[in-house]
């Protein structure tokens, strides 16, 4: 079935450096959506990739969907303390599947600590 | 304000004992889903409805019920919980979920033991 592999499970950075979490699927993916869940808290939605090759970016953050939709990363630039969390990846199916629309694959997660 | 809310927050109950975990959201969404997170596993998808009366089974489906009788609400059934089913939930909403700017919005979790 699908799976949406996540990695690395677990980063510890000094504040200031970079941080790239890595996401594979093993089918083509509609779209590829990011979130980042704080200690305690819930998911927050930070972004939704469409389209092949696509790239965004918030701030310090950089998104990017693999030109065949099968993988997807997140790049932090300079790390604060705000950073902290977990990042999760969920993919939609693609529409090519025909069932199965609703439905998202998310992977484990990177979970992020940053110390000063 | 635009939330979903979940009720219980917290629950402790016993084998066997039928509960409900309610959902609600307040912003015309057609999409909501149920997702259950345990540690290492990430989030898992149980139900999920596009739209009115319209429900589809996720990864983890086995022992919930879901039902979506309205658009606001969408309450996750228990009828004989067992112990493997601790964990916390997640009910999230969308107004849909693909036309590519579909924002999820999560609710706070619902936290249950099940003795």
């Amino acid at each position: 079935g699908q799976q949406v592999m996540q990695i690395p499970q677990y980063q510890h950075v000094q504040e200031g450096e970079d941080f790239t979490t890595y996401c594979n699927s093993s089918t083509t993916l509609s779209n590829i959506q990011w979130y980042k869940q704080r200690p305690g808290g819930h998911p927050v939605f930070l972004i939704q990739l469409v389209k092949s090759g696509e790239v965004k970016k918030q701030k310090r953050l950089t998104f990017q969907f693999g030109e065949a939709k099968k993988n997807s990363s997140l790049h932090i630039t300079a790390t604060q303390t705000t950073d902290v969390g977990t990042y999760f990846c969920a993919g939609v199916d693609s529409w090519d599947r025909g069932s199965t629309l609703g439905r998202l694959y998310f992977g484990r997660g990177t979970q992020l600590t940053v110390w000063p | 304000e635009a939330q979903v809310t979940q009720n219980p927050r917290y629950l402790i109950t016993v084998t066997g004992k039928k509960l409900t975990v309610t959902c609600s959201q307040n912003m015309n969404h057609e999409y909501m889903s149920w997702y259950r997170q345990d540690p290492g596993l990430g989030l898992r998808q149980i139900y999920y409805s596009m739209n009115v009366e319209v429900t589809d089974k996720g990864d983890v489906p086995e022992g919930y019920k879901v039902s979506r009788k309205e658009k606001r609400n969408f309450p996750l059934i228990l009828e004989s919980p067992s112990p493997n089913q601790t964990s916390l939930y997640f009910c999230a909403s969308s107004l849909s979920l693909t036309w590519g700017t579909d924002t999820q919005y999560f609710g706070p979790g619902t936290r249950l033991t099940v003795l």
